[in-house]
């Protein structure tokens, strides 16, 4: 049973222009949240992060939010560059119990056209 | 800073062979993680350690086995090699919690693919 789902496993979106990327969990005892981004033959690299007691955290041109009531957050992306094109990997966690473990949805392909 | 380092990066077993994934990190971090990857799918927890001498299981724990001797280490060990442990593998580390719980992110090495044919 997925905990975390990402639903669309891609997204094509022209450079300049907003990608938007979903991620829905089931587990109420997540509080934390991550996205992550990976590129081939890499390991995945920290992007950004919300706690539950936000409902929007922003970092440059990326900007989470979040919205607890429907368990939904997404990731936008504004503008968005041709070095975005990745895979992008929403994380879930419990912030008070031991082990900072992470459960992650599926990933979504993200290719940014010039 | 090195960051998480994973060896080998490729490596192809027969099955009922064993072999030993490294990694190594150096910032210190007392927490550690292994995670598998299948194919269009996410990252799966296989153990973590959250300091040296203690390991605990993830979501997919059987097949392998973990030891944690030093801060630095975390060398994820399979016994008997099945065709089903094909997928590429993450190593992982972090600080622990900070203050009020906030969680530390996790950072990751860049993979060892593994192929058991």
């Amino acid at each position: 049973d997925q905990q975390v789902k990402q639903n669309s496993p891609s997204l094509s979106v022209q450079e300049g222009r907003i990608s938007i990327l979903n991620c829905d969990y089931t587990n109420s005892m997540f509080d934390y949240f991550l996205w992550y981004k990976k590129y081939p033959a890499e390991g995945p690299t920290f992007l950004i992060s919300i706690s539950s007691i936000k409902d929007k955290n922003e970092d440059g041109r990326f900007t989470v939010f979040l919205n607890k009531s429907a368990k939904h957050l997404s990731l936008h992306i504004v503008p968005s560059q041709p070095g975005d094109s990745a895979v992008y990997f929403c994380a879930a966690s419990e912030q008070w119990a031991a082990g900072n473990k992470l459960t992650f949805g599926g990933g979504t392909r993200v290719l940014v056209k010039p | 800073n090195a960051g998480v380092t994973q060896t080998p990066k490729f490596r192809i077993l027969k099955i009922g062979q064993s072999m030993t994934l490294q990694c190594t990190q150096d910032m210190n971090h007392n927490y550690m993680y292994w995670y598998r990857q299948d194919p269009g799918m996410g990252l799966k927890l296989i153990y973590y350690s959250v300091g040296a001498g203690i390991t605990d299981k993830g979501e997919v724990p059987n097949g392998y086995n973990v030891s944690r001797s030093t801060t630095e280490d975390f060398p994820l060990r399979l016994e008997l090699a099945a065709p089903s442990q094909t997928s590429v593998y993450f190593c992982a580390s972090s600080y622990p919690e900070g203050r009020q719980g906030s969680n530390q992110p996790q950072h990751f090495g860049d993979g060892t693919r593994l192929s058991i044919l």
